[in-house]
């Protein structure tokens, strides 16, 4: 079955990085696209960005334009964010999710998600 | 950007109850429209792509139509399980958006 897990959450001071993994299984990893969705403390779903299956198209949503980094290897099943410049309003849950095609639409499956706090 | 507008925000009603929760787009998105249900502490699930297509697995009770810019969900009779919080999301461009939600609770 379809399976996609986050990792790499944790505290993280503000100006400071953090690298979240996002690892598939249960299908052909390299031929969908992976978005990233987080969800603030008691708030909504926020789409963040999408990765093509072939990582030569990436899509930001403006506030983490310029800061966070999408990349995938597909070879190990894995899509990467790289979150520069952290701040407090970036503390959330991480979600992956798959695509039902090689590039955006819908979120078909989710991960459980991983917990970003930034505080000092 | 494509912004996404949901009501009411939150929805309180009886099990058997017919509820429906719309969803406006500032913008036409066709029918490029989904439907998630979200738990407390949990992950979204998908509903319905495409506007009206429920995937496999979803209750026969939910269901949702529209195209263009007005949108709606409708849970035929309510069940204590759809106790939840329900977002719309557009994927017609990016950046994709979802609504604010709507949080259904059961009295």
């Amino acid at each position: 079955q379809v399976q996609l897990v986050e990792s790499g959450g944790g505290v993280v001071q503000p100006g400071r990085s953090l690298r979240l993994s996002c690892a598939g299984s249960g299908f052909t990893f390299g031929n969908y696209g992976i978005h990233w969705v987080r969800q603030a403390p008691g708030k909504g779903l926020e789409w963040m960005a999408l990765i093509t299956y072939d990582g030569r198209n990436i899509y930001y949503e403006d506030s983490v334009k310029g800061r966070f980094t999408l990349s995938r290897d597909n070879s190990k099943n894995t899509v990467y964010l790289q979150m520069s410049s952290l701040r407090p309003e970036d503390t959330a849950v991480y979600y992956c999710a798959k695509s039902p095609r090689r590039d955006g639409s819908f979120l078909e499956y989710w991960g459980p998600g991983t917990l970003v706090t930034v505080s000092s | 950007d494509i912004q996404m507008f949901q009501s009411p925000p939150t929805l309180s009603a009886s099990v058997g109850d017919r509820v429906s929760i719309a969803c406006r787009a500032s913008q036409s998105i066709s029918s490029w429209l989904a439907w998630y249900q979200q738990k407390p502490g949990k992950a979204p699930k998908l509903l319905i792509t495409k506007a009206s297509t429920v995937q496999s697995g979803v209750p026969s009770r939910f269901s949702g139509s529209g195209s263009g810019t007005e949108f709606t969900l409708t849970i035929s009779s309510l069940q204590p399980d759809d106790s939840a919080t329900y977002y719309c999301q557009q994927y017609n461009s990016y950046p994709e958006t979802f609504g604010q939600g709507t949080k259904l609770e059961i009295k």
